[in-house]
């Protein structure tokens, strides 16, 4: 079962910053968090992963409360291409499979 | 540089029958995992190659089966296909102790 959860649904409107919450209250000290996300009709597309400090790339900014029992992916502006469905997961490094809940479906609103 | 190819797009099967789904890994990746992701649910891990070998399985029955070939492309098999059977099924590949996986389109299989 994934040990992650998110809410089922969001909304943001087109160049605004989109947040995506995550709970991982029994996240162990040596999983990463992960994020990957499907666009309709596609195969997930990994964005963004941590372990303990915040991380940012040319796709996303990932926040990691210093518990580590939440996090936050970050969108800083939303473009329609962004409509898909986000899945926050939590892993161990290496060849562990990716465990997926049902993601939220983030919807950008032009 | 291609990704990850999965072949075919979609396919159309009746009950009992049997299926093979291929998978070309992107380039330089040596291990390859399956997915199978039914309508509206997230991907479930169905096993992991790496040396031609399985290395890891997901709960799902024998009636799955793979292969991976010398040059890291995989098969997936499924033999007395059940209606349940239908699924979008999903290739990854990565570098084996590698953190990201590279996912295909999938091949998206429909039992009648």
């Amino acid at each position: 079962d994934a040990k992650t959860t998110q809410p089922p649904s969001m909304d943001c409107a087109e160049g605004r910053a989109a947040n995506l919450p995550c709970n991982h209250s029994t996240i162990s000290g040596n999983e990463y968090v992960y994020w990957y996300r499907q666009i309709h009709s596609q195969g997930p597309q990994y964005i963004i992963h941590g372990l303990k400090n915040n991380e940012t790339n040319e796709m996303a900014s990932l926040i990691i409360t210093e518990d580590r029992k939440s996090s936050t992916l970050i969108l800083p502006h939303a473009t329609l291409r962004d409509t898909a469905v986000y899945y926050c997961i939590v892993r161990d490094q290496g060849n562990t499979p990716l465990v997926f809940g049902k993601g939220t479906r983030l919807s950008v609103i032009a | 540089d291609a990704g990850v190819t999965q072949s075919p797009t979609h396919l159309i099967k009746t009950r009992g029958q049997q299926v093979t789904l291929r998978c070309s890994p992107k380039s330089g990746h040596d291990t390859v995992s399956w997915y199978q992701q039914a309508l509206g649910q997230g991907p479930q891990f169905i096993f992991q190659y790496y040396e031609e070998e399985e290395r890891q399985r997901g709960n799902f029955p024998d009636r799955f089966s793979g292969h991976q070939f010398p040059n890291y492309s995989s098969e997936l098999n499924v033999n007395a296909l059940l209606l349940g059977d239908s699924a979008l099924y999903l290739c990854a590949s990565s570098l084996s102790g590698a953190n990201v996986l590279t996912f295909g389109a999938g091949s998206r299989l429909t039992v009648l």
